[in-house]
């Protein structure tokens, strides 16, 4: 069975630009949750989304979006590139919210901005 | 004060120790408590998680909750050069998913 899987799993780009990040949840999964995680740092909770539906948003800029398509699968946002972003970003999926149940993390994709 | 705090390291120990990782967090209505591994440049990977006060054991790994003081260790028996990563503590905020971790504490293990 396929996991977490993330697209581009490395990424480059400049001050200003603008960046999409994909996810495909495991199948069957209908919760995907973004983190950012800086060198050094824990991962901080960006998104969460359920059923299309946004469910949580942390403490990001509105430079970040994201939004989740009817097969789970689900994208992230980020306009006017900062420095600051350079990160791993990482996805997370699970069958349902708020369960206990074991979040189940992708490869990332590792973000430079220069 | 950060919701969930643990020393950054490095924490040394020598092959065959155990190595003692501590986190404490300052939500008292946190119920649920994870530890994660994470190789550098690698994503995190669940190998511990407690919910419950008291010890929760798996393989060479036990975790212990002690939810009056506040704090999640993890205990790694007889620790081998492979464990040496960094160790996230992390716990589950209410009804979603979003997992607070802490910024880890880097474990290395020497022969």
């Amino acid at each position: 069975d396929a996991g977490v899987t993330q697209s581009p799993t490395h990424l480059i780009k400049t001050r200003g630009q603008q960046v999409t990040l994909r996810c495909s949840p495991i199948s069957g999964h209908k919760s995907v949750s973004w983190y950012q995680q800086v060198l050094g740092q824990g991962p901080q909770f960006i998104f969460q989304y359920y059923e299309k539906e946004e469910r949580g948003r942390g403490n990001f800029p509105d430079r970040f979006s994201a939004r989740q398509f009817p097969n789970y699968s689900s994208e992230l946002n980020v306009n006017a590139l900062l420095l600051g972003d350079s990160a791993l970003y990482l996805c997370a999926s699970s069958l349902v919210i708020g369960s206990n149940e074991k979040l189940f993390f992708g490869s990332g994709t590792q973000l430079s901005v220069l | 004060q950060k919701e969930v705090e643990q020393n950054s390291g490095p924490l040394s120990v020598p092959e065959g120790a155990i190595a003692s990782l501590n986190c404490t967090y300052s939500d008292r209505g946190s119920q649920s408590f994870f530890w994660y591994r994470q190789y550098s440049g690698k994503s995190p990977e669940l190998i511990m998680s407690i919910y419950s006060n008291g010890d929760k054991e798996d393989g060479r790994f036990t975790a212990q909750l002690n939810k009056a003081s506040q704090y999640v260790s993890l205990l790694i028996r007889d620790s081998q050069p492979s464990d040496s990563a960094t160790y996230l503590c992390a716990l589950l905020r209410g009804d979603t998913d979003k997992l607070i971790f802490g910024t880890g504490t880097r474990l290395q293990v020497f022969p």
